[in-house]
């Protein structure tokens, strides 16, 4: 079946960054995107952007530009977030999906998702 | 920046129907999303293309469209469908995706 695992729970200083993988396994990996979407405690969901495992295109959200990198590895089918520059509103539970394209055009779906990884940046 | 807008909670009785808004201007555009979060758990698509169900969910979730709204509809609510829905869609260029800030259904 479609899985997505995630790496496990992090603790980061202020100013620091952090590292999120997902193993991505049942499917080609290279025949869809990866999503990632955040959640801070007791809030709704936020995109933070997708890369293309195919070919390594990205599209990052407009407020992490800078900050954030993702990347993936074809050869062990994981996806990776780095985000930089922690702040304690950086604080929440980091999700990758897959990102699945709606034919014609450039959006598309996410399912099914990874477990997710609490990441908490306090001094 | 694009915004999605949904109601911050809808409550109804078991077996009534419950429906669940979502509006932004680039709706007519752009295909929507459904997905379901339970507590502590992650979100899993309840519906793709405005009102594709994927398989596995049960035949009473339903997605409708009409220009700038689209809707989720449960039918016959179950106590077990009392979670947060989230819709899903992306700006009018289709570069950037977004989510509603989420409806919390109550089952009473």
């Amino acid at each position: 079946q479609v899985q997505l695992v995630q790496s496990g729970a992090e603790v980061k200083k202020p100013g620091a960054s952090v590292k999120v993988s997902c193993k991505a396994s049942g499917y080609t990996f290279t025949s869809y995107g990866i999503s990632w979407v955040r959640q801070a405690p007791g809030q709704g969901l936020e995109w933070m952007g997708w890369i293309s495992a195919y070919n390594g295109n990205t599209n990052y959200a407009q407020k992490l530009q800078g900050r954030v990198t993702m990347t993936t590895d074809t050869s062990t089918s994981t996806a990776y977030m780095e985000l930089r520059s922690l702040r304690s509103d950086d604080t929440a539970v980091y999700y990758c999906a897959r990102r699945i394209a709606a034919a014609g055009t450039q959006t598309g779906w996410f399912d099914p998702w990874g477990q997710g990884t609490l990441v908490t940046v306090s001094s | 920046s694009y915004e999605l807008t949904q109601p911050p909670s809808v409550s109804v009785s078991p077996g009534q129907t419950a429906r669940i808004t979502c509006s932004g201007d680039a709706l007519p555009k752009q295909y929507a999303y459904w997905y379901q979060q339970k507590p502590g758990q992650a979100p899993v698509l309840v519906i793709y293309k405005d009102s594709e169900r994927p398989s596995g969910i049960p035949e009473r979730f339903s997605g409708s469209s009409s220009g700038t709204t689209v809707t989720l509809t449960i039918s016959g609510v179950q106590a077990e469908d009392e979670a947060d829905y989230y819709c899903q869609s992306a700006d009018s260029s289709g570069t950037f995706e977004v989510f509603g800030g989420g409806t919390k259904l109550t089952v009473l």
